[in-house]
């Protein structure tokens, strides 16, 4: 069965900084996808960034980009010049192809002012 | 367009009660799926559907958990003689289908509190 780790229960960022959410995953899949969701406080959750895994290319949007790294089953999300608007719950997902999908822990990120 | 939408956003149960939460997927949405959260944890995956067939209901918990889409859209999760470990906030998402990793749109949440 697959499983998703993020080791980083909670973090904190001053606002205009850089910040590094890590996950990694199980599987021995080849094919499959790797997601970050947000979940801001008493909000739904909302997608961040997608990445297909046989894509080398690391995926990025806006302030936002992964750092995916297949051998070593590791899939980081940066989020650059952070915001307040940031602050939130982010959750590392992997879904194999017609798979449901498989969420890890959460990361619980508190922008400073 | 509309996201997903559930009801009620909140629920109060007594220990014994059965409830029902509804989910409204986005429209044109094949796939649609419910999620359990706990408080402080990631969304743990509850049953799946695509159209009307319940294609995996391998994360419910118990039998007294049943979840039904007769026309292939809305949606409801059945509990039956709900317990306190029931407690937690039930996630519906939908998407254009399974296959693909498509993203999961998801809905606000029915926090249910079993007292």
């Amino acid at each position: 069965a697959q499983t998703v780790t993020q080791s980083q229960p909670e973090m904190s960022v001053q606002e205009a900084e850089t910040v590094t959410l890590s996950c990694t995953y199980d599987t021995s899949e080849n094919n499959y996808y790797l997601f970050w969701y947000k979940q801001p406080p008493s909000r739904q959750m909302i997608l961040v960034i997608r990445q297909e895994a046989y894509k080398q290319q690391n995926a990025t949007e806006n302030r936002f980009s992964v750092n995916f790294q297949k051998a070593a089953k590791s899939f980081s999300l940066k989020i650059s010049d952070s915001q307040l608007g940031d602050t939130a719950m982010y959750f590392c997902a992997f879904c194999s192809y017609g798979q449901n999908f498989v969420f890890g822990p959460g990361t619980r990120l508190s922008v400073l002012p | 367009g509309a996201g997903v939408s559930q009801s009620p956003r909140y629920k109060v149960a007594k220990r014994g009660q059965d409830v029902a939460l509804r989910c409204d997927p986005i429209s044109g949405h094949v796939s649609l799926f419910w999620y359990q959260q706990a408080l402080g944890q990631g969304p743990e995956f509850l049953t799946y559907f695509q159209n009307e067939a319940q294609l995996d209901k391998s994360g419910l918990p118990s039998d007294r958990f049943f979840a039904e889409r007769p026309e292939g859209s809305v949606s409801t999760l059945k509990i039956q003689r709900t317990q306190q470990e029931d407690s937690a906030v039930y996630l519906c998402a939908s998407s254009l289908e399974l296959a693909g990793g498509y993203e999961q749109y998801f809905g606000p949440g029915t926090r249910l509190t079993v007292t």
